[in-house]
């Protein structure tokens, strides 16, 4: 079935310090990909997203590739903030093995952002 | 604009006994979501919506979970009897359909501790 395996955390970075957070799956066909950020006290909302191979999803600074090749979905950030510290979950919408199409979500990624 | 409203924000009840959240997704939103989430995991798809029919509710324990979207519009998840493995973070999401680029807003999610 369809899955994504993202790096575990704690992740604690300095603020200004390069961040990633790695990212694979596994699906059937072509899924989209995404990257969801839960912040303190807040519900789930959309980073980024690409929706096929080679994609480039950007925001606040967050990118990320789609790159089919080694399944992967990695973000990155080139400088990080103590407002980044949040959970951060990476997720695939592909068909299911019941044929229904369904958002998979990875076990999500802490990150503490120390100024 | 109101995002995706759901309540209660928390609740404490003793196992065995029933259990209801509500979930008004954005106006407009034909797609609906309930999502459970456990402590350190990702949110995992319980039941979908389009309008009023469940298009996909293979996830969905139906010897004690129960869901409606009356009018296509709001919904209620329903838990009778409440066991204490249902200890979850339950998550409502909307969307304006279900493609696969398209972007599932969340609610802050009902906390349940069932003791």
């Amino acid at each position: 079935g369809n899955s994504v395996t993202q790096m575990e955390g704690p992740v604690t970075l300095s603020e200004e310090a390069f961040l990633t957070i790695n990212c694979t799956y596994t699906a059937t066909g072509y899924p989209s990909l995404f990257w969801y950020v839960q912040y303190p006290g807040e519900g789930l909302q959309l980073l980024l997203k690409a929706t096929k191979a080679d994609d480039k999803g950007s925001n606040k600074g967050f990118e990320a590739t789609y790159r089919k090749e080694t399944t992967s979905f990695h973000l990155e950030k080139g400088s990080v903030q103590v407002s980044d510290s949040a959970v951060y979950f990476c997720a695939l919408w592909a068909r299911s093995n019941f044929g229904n199409e369904k958002l998979t979500f990875g076990t999500g990624t802490r990150l503490t952002i120390i100024p | 604009e109101a995002g995706v409203v759901q309540s209660p924000r928390y609740k404490i009840i003793e196992k065995k006994q029933p259990v209801a959240f509500w979930c008004n997704p954005i106006s407009g939103h034909n797609t609906l979501y309930w999502y459970r989430q456990n402590l350190g995991q990702g949110p995992e798809l319980l039941i979908r919506y389009e309008n009023e029919e469940a298009v996909d509710d293979s996830q969905l324990p139906k010897d004690r979970f129960s869901a409606e979207r009356l009018k296509g519009v709001d919904s209620t998840l329903k838990i009778q009897p409440a066991e204490l493995g249902d200890s979850a973070v339950y998550l409502c999401a909307s969307s304006l359909n279900a493609g696969g680029g398209t972007e599932a807003f969340f609610g802050q999610g009902t906390r349940l501790t069932v003791v």
